[in-house]
This record gives C-alpha cells, structure tokens and sequence, in this order.
C-alpha cells in the first residue's frame, strides 16, 4: 500500500499570503488528486491528474509535481480557502489518501 | 445535478450486521465505478471498497475482506454496502461515491455521508 504523507498538517496564512502542501508518496505515482473538505461537509475533488483544477475551483489553486513529492499551492489566500485538504493516489489499489492539512485563517 | 445519497446508517452493537444503500440521481449510473470511503478523526479518509460499472468486479480494504460486500443494482441507480462482524474499528462516517474509469482515477462525486456507530 502507497502511503501519502502531508505536511504540514496545519497552517495558518493571513488573506494575500502564499500557501504551500505537500504531499509525498512512500512509492512513485503516476498522478496526485486532491480534496478540499469544510467542517460538516463531504470531501470535494479540487486538483486532479496532478495540475488540472476541478469545475468551479479558483485559478489561485495550482498542483504540481512528480514521482514521489507532489504539492498544492495557493498564490494568494483567500478566507473561504480555510478548510482541510487531502491528497490521494491510485496509481495502484488500494487507493490512499493523505492524513490532510488543516489551513487555518491567521 | 448529479446526486448521491446514503441511508442506513446508525449505531449497532459488536458482531451485528447492516445495510448501507446510496441512491444516485442526476447520472447514468450504470457508466460508472462505485465504492465507499468512511472516514474518523483518528485514521482521515480510508477507501473501503469499489465496484466495476456493471458489478462483475469487487475490491476491499484488507481489513473489511470476509466482513463487508459491496454489491449494485442499476436498474435502481443504487448501489450497497452490507457490513457484517462490525468492530468497533469500523465505526466512522461512510461516504458513497462515484470514481472515474481508466487508470487516472479518483472519486469525482461524493454523498453527504452517513454515519455508523459500533458500540455495546
């Protein structure tokens, strides 16, 4: 089994401030996918095959990487960006996720 | 607007069974890949199981293999998740969602979950 590794698991930014996760995979994977979840909802997809931005996510989100370290980063943050964030493979089963990063507003 | 929506949940003593139904709208259900993730403060977002469009296929999580059955009826647009031997482990969130073919595949759809308690 792939194991996803995140860091940090929280942070907190002020509104305009970059934002960095990492999510690093115990073997290499083909394609990272991430998740965006708030308190009381259902995970959302928010970054698929590694860079590409799901239906309604803002153009400030962009995923990058490769192999075994992949990353989700936010240009300028912005207060409804504070949420949980998940990354998750399936380069091989059983699919994995990420223990999450929780981004707090500073 | 695509739909998922999971009942059956609910607390349930060690060692008893019961049924998880999500029903889906919106989509042609019989086009896509179905499984169940739960989720726990303690362990995050976990896969359980998934099956192929038209069933033939099943996949488990190690620790569910003998216990649960993942099973789907299209005519209904629904899909199942008979649990049996519940531990006190599986007491989490279980979400039912939809994932993408091919090999770049992830869960694009999810319910609102449904919430199981395993405790004397």
């Amino acid at each position: 089994e792939i194991v996803l590794t995140q860091s940090p698991t929280t942070i907190a930014a002020s509104p305009g401030e970059k934002v960095t996760i990492t999510c690093r995979a115990s073997s290499s994977v083909s394609y990272m996918y991430w998740y965006q979840q708030k308190p009381g909802a259902s995970p959302k997809p928010w970054i698929y095959d590694t860079s590409k931005l799901a239906s309604g996510v803002p153009n400030r989100f962009s995923g990058s990487g490769s192999g075994t370290s992949y990353s989700l980063t936010i240009n300028t943050m912005e207060t409804e960006d504070a949420a949980t964030y998940y990354c998750q493979q399936w380069s091989s089963t059983p699919p994995t996720f990420g223990g999450g990063t929780k981004l707090e507003l500073k | 607007e695509v739909q998922l929506v999971e009942s059956g949940g609910g607390l349930v003593q060690p060692g008893r069974s019961l049924k998880l139904s999500c029903a889906a709208s919106g989509f042609t259900f019989s086009n896509y890949g179905m499984a169940w993730v739960r989720q726990t403060p303690t362990k995050g977002l976990e896969w359980v199981a998934s099956i192929s469009t038209g069933g033939g296929n099943t996949y488990y999580r190690d620790s569910v293999k003998g216990r649960f059955t993942i099973s789907r009826d299209n005519a209904k647009n629904t899909q199942y998740l008979q649990m049996d031997s519940l531990r006190s482990e599986d007491t989490a969130t279980y979400y039912c969602a939809s994932f993408t073919s091919g090999y770049r595949r992830y869960f694009d759809y999810w319910g609102q979950g449904v919430m199981v308690t395993v405790s004397s």
